[in-house]
């Protein structure tokens, strides 16, 4: 089980916008650990998508977005494409246990 | 532009251990401000941070795998390997490889993110 949860799959039509949550507790997200996402397009290795909460590097469109309140976390894509179907992970770091740094569960993002 | 690659057997035997090798290209392993992480993902499933080494050899490893754990670097060959010994089949999975970038954050922590990653490699532990 994750330490960070996410939504298992979240879907849109072409052009709309999509949110994904990335639920932490006061050991990782609440605390102030910065989050980062990533996107996984099927058969391939994860894409550093956002870094330190709400940045993109380059290359990545600004359709996609983060941003970070309390112990939660949020990827928004907008002007969604076919193209961005694929499943998306939140990465933090967690101070219990002698600390650790911790996936979310994943969330499948489907284009109607 | 880095990149990474990851090799080593493909089928380990229950009770052994899995070793991969991570070769990194278009860049040192020896530059500051990087460690290298190994990752791995279950068939279908999420990610799992299995632990980090850097260029002089400082590790830190996921408290559910440390006892089972060894990452090292080789330097001179522009390397990082991984050791997980008493495999079962519970560690059938996608192991990646990848560039794990260190900065201070505003709220005052060390951050890690992976920024270059392998392709992966799947590794089966069968009879």
């Amino acid at each position: 089980q994750s330490v960070l949860t996410q939504p298992p799959s979240v879907s849109g039509a072409p052009e709309q916008r999509v949110t994904i949550s990335c639920t932490g507790s006061n050991s990782n997200i609440g605390a102030g650990y910065d989050v980062h996402w990533y996107q996984q397009l099927p058969g391939t290795a994860p894409k550093l998508l956002i870094y330190g909460n709400n940045n993109r590097p380059s290359g990545v469109p600004d359709r996609f977005s983060g941003s970070q309140s309390g112990t939660s976390a949020s990827l928004a894509i907008s002007g969604l494409q076919a193209d961005d179907e694929a499943d998306y992970y939140c990465q933090s770091y967690d101070s219990s246990l002698s600390g650790f740094y911790v996936f979310g569960s994943g969330t499948k993002v489907t284009v109607l | 532009q880095v990149q990474l690659q990851e090799s080593g057997p493909g089928l380990v035997k229950p009770s052994q251990t899995l070793s991969l090798t991570c070769t990194v290209s278009g860049g040192s392993i020896s530059s500051g401000g990087h460690y290298w992480s190994w990752i791995r993902q279950h068939p279908g499933k999420g990610l799992e941070w299995i632990g980090y080494i850097s260029h002089s050899g400082n590790t830190f490893y996921n408290p559910s795998l440390k006892s089972r754990v060894a990452i090292s670097v080789d330097t001179s060959q522009n390397q990082f390997s991984l050791t997980l010994s008493s495999v079962t089949a519970a560690d059938t999975a996608f192991y990646f490889c990848a560039r794990d970038l260190v900065y201070y954050d505003s709220s005052g922590f060390y951050s890690h993110y992976f920024d270059y990653w392998g392709q992966g490699a799947l590794v089966t532990v069968s009879s």
